[in-house]
């Protein structure tokens, strides 16, 4: 069966350190695969995804996402963190005809000013 | 202009009652969805609709009723709340396989 983990539920960072929060999928064949923040209160807002081609995907916020197929893993990066990044993020795998995403369980983002 | 547009965003009602969620979404897009978000946060997705057909019904208790009267509208009908309906619902939309839009969410609240 499909699956997404995120190992880390919680992060915490200083402003300008950088970040990397961890993605695995099980997923039988080419995935397609998303990065979704969540700020309080607020819906999932897009921040890349990946269907195919280039492995490095570049997102909005400054965000980047590199897929290695061999780990089966989709890392979300960012170079220099910004105190308005602190939020949930969820990866998702997109299966049953890519319509029916399956999301990690979360890692919230805290950042130390 | 808000692309997925969810009403109420706040529902708080007794256990027992009826309680409906409405979704509209003005991209153009085919396909709808609902998801249920729990306290810890997690994502699981119930129903997806395309074109005003149910596309996508996962284990979800038949007191969950949702209804498309067309492609732009995905509501949501709970009958007999519980307790353990309690949670955040989000309504999404996408075309084909591009991204889902999400709406901003309905925290339910079952006393």
């Amino acid at each position: 069966a499909q699956s997404v983990t995120q190992p880390d539920i919680h992060i915490t960072v200083s402003e300008g350190a950088s970040l990397e929060l961890r993605c695995n999928y099980s997923y039988g064949a080419t995935p397609y695969l998303f990065w979704y923040v969540q700020s309080p209160g607020q819906g999932l807002q897009l921040l890349l995804k990946y269907f195919s081609g280039d492995t490095l995907v570049q997102g909005i916020k400054g965000f980047e996402a590199e897929f290695k197929r061999s780990q089966s893993s989709f890392n979300l990066r960012k170079p220099s963190v910004h105190w308005s990044d602190a939020a949930e993020y969820f990866c998702a795998v997109g299966s049953g005809g890519y319509n029916k995403l399956i999301f990690g369980a979360g890692t919230r983002l805290a950042v130390h000013p | 202009d808000t692309a997925v547009s969810q009403t109420p965003k706040y529902l708080v009602t007794q256990m027992g009652n009826d309680k409906s969620i409405k979704c509209e979404q003005n991209l153009g897009h085919d396909t709808m969805y609902w998801y249920k978000q729990d306290s810890k946060k997690f994502l699981k997705i119930m129903f997806s609709y395309n074109n005003k057909e149910l596309i996508i019904n996962e284990t979800v208790p038949n007191r969950f009723s949702p209804k498309s009267p067309d492609k732009a509208h995905l509501n949501l009908h709970i009958n007999s709340l519980e307790l353990g309906d309690s949670a955040v619902y989000f309504c999404a939309s996408n075309q084909g396989t591009q991204p889902q839009h999400f709406g901003d969410g309905t925290r339910l609240s079952i006393l």
